[in-house]
């Protein structure tokens, strides 16, 4: 089944502690990209990839981190997470190319910073 | 300034009846708009995607519809029913050629609640 799969779903950390949220895909997609999500702002951009080893910041980069060393995983990396980082992550990835930019989404990993 | 607004914020409904939610876009040039359906704490879905030479396009009890001249798009939900609830989001796709990251523009969504 074509599908993203993020992990985890759900976590509660406090601040100052690192964690890593990670994205796979099974669909061959050159792109990949992180949003997150907080109420009345929609879709954020994080940070996105273009293809392997090709990486680069959205909208709200800060606090953040990724990596692509392989075409179908997209880790999220919080050094340091903070308070302001508590939020709804969803990574997508899309077919690269000529095509028609559909996303594909994960579930989801809602984090929560004390 | 490449947006796209999205209207009502929010919109509750008896469950049975239709509804319409709007995108005004001011992306240039247009390659195509599409609609995504997002249930509370899932990922969005693609729903339709609307390109430049379509007018109206059906899914179910969907149907979306385009007015490239006024860059509007509409979403309309016929028979409303419980499972309709969910955020719905309008993303348009600029320019042509190769997709690109710089490529696409978010509406910030309608939340759509029907109530039994």
């Amino acid at each position: 089944e074509a599908q993203v799969t993020q992990n985890p779903r759900y976590l509660i950390t406090v601040t100052g502690k690192k964690l890593t949220v990670t994205c796979s895909q099974n669909m061959n997609h050159e792109y990949m990209s992180w949003y997150r999500q907080d109420p009345g702002l929609g879709l954020r951009q994080i940070y996105y990839s273009m293809n392997v080893e090709v990486t680069d910041k959205g909208d709200v980069p800060e606090g953040y981190k990724v990596s692509r060393k392989e075409k179908r995983n997209f880790p999220l990396i919080l050094e340091s997470p903070s308070p302001n980082q508590t939020s709804l992550y969803f990574c997508a990835s899309s077919l690269g190319g000529a095509n028609t930019g559909e996303l594909f989404f994960g579930e989801g990993s809602r984090l929560t910073v004390l | 300034k490449n947006q796209v607004e999205q209207s009502p914020q929010s919109l509750i409904i008896l469950e049975g009846k239709n509804c319409t939610l709007q995108c005004n876009y001011t992306v240039s040039p247009f390659s195509n708009l599409r609609w995504y359906k997002q249930d509370t704490g899932r990922g969005p879905v693609s729903l339709t995607i609307m390109t430049f030479s379509e007018n109206t396009k059906s899914n179910g009890r969907y149907t979306a519809t385009l007015d490239a001249d006024t860059k509007q798009s509409s979403l309309h939900i016929t028979a409303s029913q419980l499972s309709d609830s969910a955020s719905y989001i309008c993303v348009v796709r600029r320019g042509r050629g190769n997709f690109g990251n710089e490529k696409l523009t978010f509406g910030t969504g309608t939340r759509l609640t029907i109530i039994p």
